[in-house]
């Protein structure tokens, strides 16, 4: 099956400063992408959909300033961290959508704020 | 707004024993359901989608209209089965975004 990979898999860094997670589709293109946050023991929530060469949409009560997405290519999507704050510590999962609709997941970067 | 419940957080069986993993939607229209799966210390992978009307590793699962359900079932649990389950919904249009359960523990004892 289609692959999609996430870099770093884990992150820890100082209060303030910005963090950027990268989610790549290895074996297909991929011109929409999601991001999801998952807190301990709770479920995926969607934060964004990324679409390849526009604007990302952000779901209601998340920050767009404060979650930066940029989808460049057919294969890769980022998402910036901005001034991070140790709430802002989570799960954060991408997945790609191929072109039969079926979404796959990346394994997830772990971001710690300190 | 759609939204999907499932009821247990945790579901311990014994090995043989059936299964069946809960799941109810909330969606003013004709959604696709999705059962997903996450072993431990691996990512996310789709199981079955209601659509397919295929059996995955046992499992079935039968979107009921009326009841607004899409229960989880297997006959008989093997002690591989034991992970972390999310049932999800996809409404039409709307960029076909994924809304999930917050999942259900199953637990495969000998």
């Amino acid at each position: 099956g289609a692959v999609v990979s996430q870099h770093p898999s884990r992150v820890i860094c100082k209060s303030g400063t910005s963090v950027k997670i990268e989610c790549r589709s290895l074996d297909f293109q991929a011109t929409t992408m999601f991001w999801y946050r998952q807190f301990p023991k709770q479920s995926l929530m969607l934060m964004a959909t990324s679409n390849e060469g526009s604007k990302a949409t952000y779901e209601q009560g998340v920050e767009k300033d404060k979650f930066l997405i940029n989808h460049a290519s057919l294969t890769l999507s980022t998402l910036t961290v901005t001034s991070a704050h140790p709430e802002d510590s989570s799960f954060y999962i991408c997945s790609a959508r191929d072109q039969t609709n079926e979404q796959f997941f990346g394994p997830g970067t772990r971001l710690t704020v300190l | 707004a759609q939204r999907v419940t499932q009821p247990e957080k945790l579901l311990s069986v014994f090995k043989g024993a059936p299964v069946e993993l809960k799941c109810n939607y909330s969606y003013s229209g004709s959604p696709e359901l999705f059962w997903y799966v996450q072993y431990s210390r691996q990512r996310l992978q789709l199981l079955l989608r209601h659509i397919s009307r295929e059996s995955i590793k046992g499992f079935t699962a039968d979107l009921n209209k009326g009841e607004t359900s899409f229960h989880l079932k297997k006959p008989f649990a093997q002690e591989e089965d034991s992970a972390m389950y999310y049932c999800a919904l996809k409404g039409r249009g709307g960029g076909n975004k994924l809304t999930f359960g917050t999942g259900t523990q199953l637990k495969v004892e000998l």
